[in-house]
């Protein structure tokens, strides 16, 4: 019953291919994003999209490029892999409640190793 | 988004109460203050979020001052399972924007 969820977990692959994270919530949320944690350790925001709809767009190379099929599924994929590119990724999603704000929930991550 | 700062690192006994810091001085009027922690490398964990009142979980309890320009995060009652790092992190409640991780504390909690 995991509310969001990242495939794969880990991804070795090597320089200049091309590879998919998939993510998916049952969460019902309308609402979801991709970050990314570097070796530092620093949580950026990529993209968000809501309802389908890309809404945050960071300053992120145009290799990689996200996919929302429906509300619940936010694919991130990365064309040409360079080393840097290597990282966990971050898939989570969030609904607003009035009067609450908006409830985020992220997934476990999908570490990406570049070689 | 309104900026935090927060301590780089804090240790804290097990079983004594964790006070974690943030100071949001530019805080507007519309923001939630959230926090969340990590564990090692795993998804960020959410705990608790407030916009003026004191609130109060299972987890945890956050104190924000009247004026709004810093908070506490309280974990009355820490376990070495609670060492992580801490993100304090102030938003908007309107849609179109995100949470903006900070480099957050990192609290270490010693038998």
């Amino acid at each position: 019953d995991t509310a969001v969820s990242q495939t794969p977990k880990y991804l070795v692959t090597q320089m200049g291919n091309d590879k998919s994270i998939k993510c998916e919530q049952n969460l019902g949320h309308d609402t979801m994003y991709w970050y990314k944690q570097d070796s530092k350790k620093f949580l950026k925001i990529m993209f968000s999209y809501n309802n389908k709809e890309l809404i945050i767009n960071e300053t992120v190379p145009n290799r990689f490029s996200p996919k929302s099929p429906d509300k619940a599924h936010l694919n991130l994929h990365i064309n040409s892999l360079e080393l840097g590119d290597s990282a966990v990724y971050f898939c989570a999603s969030s609904q607003f409640s009035p009067g609450q704000g908006y409830g985020y929930t992220f997934g476990s991550g999908t570490r990406l190793t570049v070689v | 988004d309104a900026k935090t700062t927060q301590p780089p690192s804090m240790d804290c006994a097990e079983g004594r109460a964790a006070n974690l810091p943030c100071n949001h001085s530019t805080i507007s009027g519309n923001e939630y203050v959230y926090w969340y922690r990590q564990i090692h490398s795993q998804g960020p964990q959410y705990i608790i979020h407030g916009l003026k009142n004191n609130e109060t979980n299972e987890m945890a309890s956050l104190i924000i001052t009247e004026d709004r320009k810093s908070s506490t995060l309280i974990l009355p009652h820490a376990t070495l399972r609670d060492t992580a790092v801490y993100y304090c992190i102030v938003r908007p409640s309107n849609s179109g924007y995100a949470l903006n991780f900070g480099k957050g504390t990192s609290l270490l909690v010693t038998p």
